[in-house]
C-alpha cells in the first residue's frame, strides 16, 4: 500500500495564478484532511471530509476550495495564489473522527511569487 | 476559542527520560493527540488520550488530566533518532475542527 500521497511535490507560482493540490489514499479511510504548516509552526486545518461528496471548513479555509468527489482522493483548489499562502501543505487521512490517528502525506512545498 | 501550549525547545541527553507538556484552553474537545515529526518529513501519530490516566506504547507515554487542562508525553531511554518535533492536538468540540500546538523540538545528545 501506497499510503497518502501527494502531487505534486513542489511547485512555484507567481501572485493570482490558480493551481490544485490532489492527495490519494489507498487505505479506504472516510475521513481525509488538507493542512499548511509554516515555519516553526505547529499544522492548520483548511479543509476536511467526513466521506465521499462531503466538505466542511477548518480553522484556516479562507483563499482555499476542496472537493471530494471520490473517496480516495481529496483536492485542495487556490484560485488566486497569494504570497501568504506560502507554506507546505499535508493531507492526511484517517478511519475514524478527526481526534483519531491520521496517516500524513510527505507534503507539498508551494512557493508563492 | 482555544489555544494549546508547549514549550518551543527541549534538550536531553541519550538514555535520559524527558516529559513534554502541553496545557490547553478549549469550551471542550474529545482527547488529546501527540505526533512526531522529523526535519523535513511528515507527522506521525504517536498516542491518543481520550480519557484521563496515562497510555504506554513501548518507550513513550502519554497522560491527560482534563481537570487540570493538561497533558503530556513522557520519552523514556532517548536516542537519537527521537530528535524531532512533537506536536499536541485536539479536536474541539465547538469548531469541530482540530488544533495543534506550535511543536517542542527535541533535540538528543550524545
Amino acid at each position: 500500500n501506497a499510503g497518502v500521497t501527494q502531487t505534486p511535490k513542489f511547485r512555484v507560482l507567481k501572485t493570482g495564478q490558480s493551481m490544485t493540490l490532489l492527495c490519494a489514499q489507498d487505505m479506504n479511510h472516510e475521513y481525509m484532511y488538507w493542512y499548511r504548516q509554516d515555519p516553526g509552526m505547529g499544522l492548520r486545518l483548511i479543509h476536511y471530509s467526513v466521506g465521499e461528496g462531503t466538505t466542511a471548513k477548518g480553522e484556516v479555509p479562507d483563499g482555499y476550495n476542496v472537493s471530494r468527489l471520490k473517496k480516495q482522493n481529496f483536492l485542495l483548489g487556490l484560485e488566486s495564489a497569494a504570497p501568504s499562502q506560502t507554506s507546505v501543505y499535508f493531507c492526511a487521512s484517517s478511519p475514524g473522527g478527526l481526534e483519531r490517528q491520521q496517516f500524513f502525506g510527505p507534503g507539498t512545498r508551494l512557493t508563492v511569487l | 476559542g482555544q489555544s494549546l501550549e508547549q514549550p518551543s525547545e527541549v534538550t536531553a541527553v541519550e538514555g535520559a527520560i524527558v516529559q513534554i507538556n502541553c496545557t490547553y484552553q478549549t469550551s471542550g474537545f474529545y482527547g488529546l493527540s501527540w505526533y512526531q515529526q522529523h526535519d523535513g518529513g511528515a507527522p506521525t501519530f504517536l498516542s491518543y488520550n481520550g480519557l484521563d490516566g496515562l497510555e504506554e506504547t513501548g518507550r513513550f507515554s502519554s497522560f491527560l488530566s482534563r481537570s487540570d487542562s493538561y497533558g503530556y508525553l513522557l520519552l523514556q531511554e532517548l536516542q537519537m533518532k527521537d530528535s524531532a518535533s512533537y506536536f499536541c492536538a485536539v479536536r474541539d468540540r465547538g469548531n469541530n475542527d482540530m488544533r495543534f500546538g506550535a511543536g517542542t523540538r527535541l533535540t538528543v545528545k550524545p
